[in-house]
């Protein structure tokens, strides 16, 4: 079983559409958990951290689940520039290290 | 904001080439990280740093060395490129003990023929 694991999508949805991405970890002394964006051909970029209650950022909102092990990306009122792949990401102490899943690709139609 | 700069975008090299890859930051942050990124197998973790002259294997550091001499530099080291280290690396780099998560360099596209 992979460390982090990703449904790989695609999601494809129309603008305006709410869309939901989850993300599994299977190390319980995970520390921190972040979604990045990451643009074709580009580099990954933070998109935004993710904290146990929870915490939205303008059309965006990052929840953590630590008894179920998972995080979640909702992303609310779909634009054609949100068209991306979204990377979780789980960081822990006793490895000094952070393991990122393979990506969930989403394109947003008009 | 911090920004991280590999030196190449895009590489070929040859078959059993020594080959550099070079990083630097300009945030004076402790921690650096050399990635490869595959479609399918998403990214993984070659080698980290962190702090200077210190070096810790990552999950696939085999055919790869690093280098950190100075603390805004690190170092990838094919020693005898091979095709299957055909693929596109990543540099990043994360402050010390912050909660933060990292700053990605553009990446260097290496493919070996």
């Amino acid at each position: 079983r992979k460390e982090v694991e990703q449904d790989p999508g695609p999601f494809n949805v129309p603008e305006g559409a709410t869309v939901a991405f989850n993300c599994t970890y299977s190390n319980s002394a995970s520390q921190s958990f972040f979604w990045y964006r990451q643009d074709c051909r580009k580099e990954p970029k933070l998109l935004m951290s993710v904290y146990s209650s929870g915490n939205e950022d303008g059309r965006f909102t990052a929840q953590l689940n630590r008894a179920s092990q998972y995080i979640s990306l909702l992303i609310r009122d779909s634009k054609l520039s949100d068209s991306a792949t979204y990377l979780c990401a789980v960081f822990y102490t006793g490895g000094f290290k952070t393991i990122f899943g393979a990506g969930t690709r989403l394109f947003v139609k008009a | 904001d911090v920004k991280v700069t590999q030196s190449s975008r895009y590489l070929v090299k040859r078959t059993g080439e020594k080959v550099f890859l070079e990083c630097v930051q300009d945030m004076d942050h402790e921690n650096m990280f050399w990635y490869r990124q595959d479609p399918g197998l998403g990214l993984r973790l070659i080698y980290f740093s962190y702090d200077v002259k210190m070096k810790e294997k990552g999950d696939i550091p085999e055919g790869y060395s690093v280098s950190r001499e100075k603390k805004e530099r690190f170092s990838l080291i094919l020693e005898s490129a091979s095709t299957n280290q055909t693929s596109m690396y990543l540099c990043a780099s994360r402050e010390q003990g912050g909660r933060g998560g990292y700053t990605f360099g553009s990446g260097t596209r290496l493919t070996v023929v």
